[in-house]
């Protein structure tokens, strides 16, 4: 059964801060890898998206990578700010599946201290 | 635009009632999803639909039904609610093959006792 883990569950770190989020899977052939970020009561909003053929992907501050061979990806978040604070979590998509599921992590909830 | 948009936003419901969530997507997408989210765990896909007229079953689909009447709407219907159908539920669509990004609506907070 495919799966997909992310650890640790929750982060606390100081602001201006780099960190990571780590994302790991149980199959290395996967069709595609998410970001998405999660606010209290609200929906979820995609940050970003690797295709199995790439190897990061950056947007501002964010960058992702992703490792098939190993099974991991990573989030990087350089010079966190308090309004990074949120839920973050990792979905991939393997190309067995037909019925276009994205399989879920649990999130890593992240808490920047002013 | 709206985006997705999801009605109720919080609903309380008594075992064996049975209620219908509302999502409506204003983007032309021809996907659209439903999932749940329990506490500390992962999205679970309960049932998608490819287009109008079209659904299909997802991993948690037992206790719901779903309708793809039009483009824009994708209900979903609770019959005889259960304790364990207690969660935040979320719409989602995606424009092309299902395999690009999906927007999600706010989601629905159900708690049924």
């Amino acid at each position: 059964k495919q799966e997909v883990t992310q650890i640790p569950a929750a982060l606390s770190v100081p602001e201006g801060e780099n960190l990571v989020l780590n994302c790991s899977f149980t199959d290395s052939a996967i069709y595609n890898l998410q970001w998405f970020r999660q606010d209290p009561g609200k929906g979820l909003t995609s940050l970003l998206l690797i295709q199995s053929s790439q190897r990061e992907q950056t947007s501002g501050r964010l960058n992702a990578s992703l490792d098939k061979s190993s099974g991991r990806s990573t989030l990087y978040i350089a010079a966190s700010q308090p309004g990074d604070s949120a839920t973050y979590l990792c979905a991939v998509r393997f190309p067995m599946d037909s019925n276009y599921q994205l399989i879920w992590g649990a999130g890593t909830k992240l808490i920047i201290k002013p | 635009n709206a985006g997705v948009t999801q009605t109720p936003k919080f609903h309380i419901l008594k075992i064996g009632q049975s209620m219908t969530l509302q999502c409506t997507q204003d983007m032309n997408h021809n996907y659209m999803y439903w999932y749940r989210q329990d506490p500390g765990m992962g999205l679970k896909l309960i049932y998608y639909s490819v287009g109008a007229g079209i659904t299909d079953k997802g991993e948690v689909p037992n206790g719901y039904n779903v309708s793809r009447s039009t483009t824009e709407d994708f209900p979903l219907r609770l019959e005889l609610a259960a304790p364990s159908q207690t969660s935040v539920y979320f719409c989602a669509s995606s424009y092309g093959t299902g395999h690009e990004t999906q927007y999600f609506g706010p989601g629905t907070r159900l708690l049924v006792l």
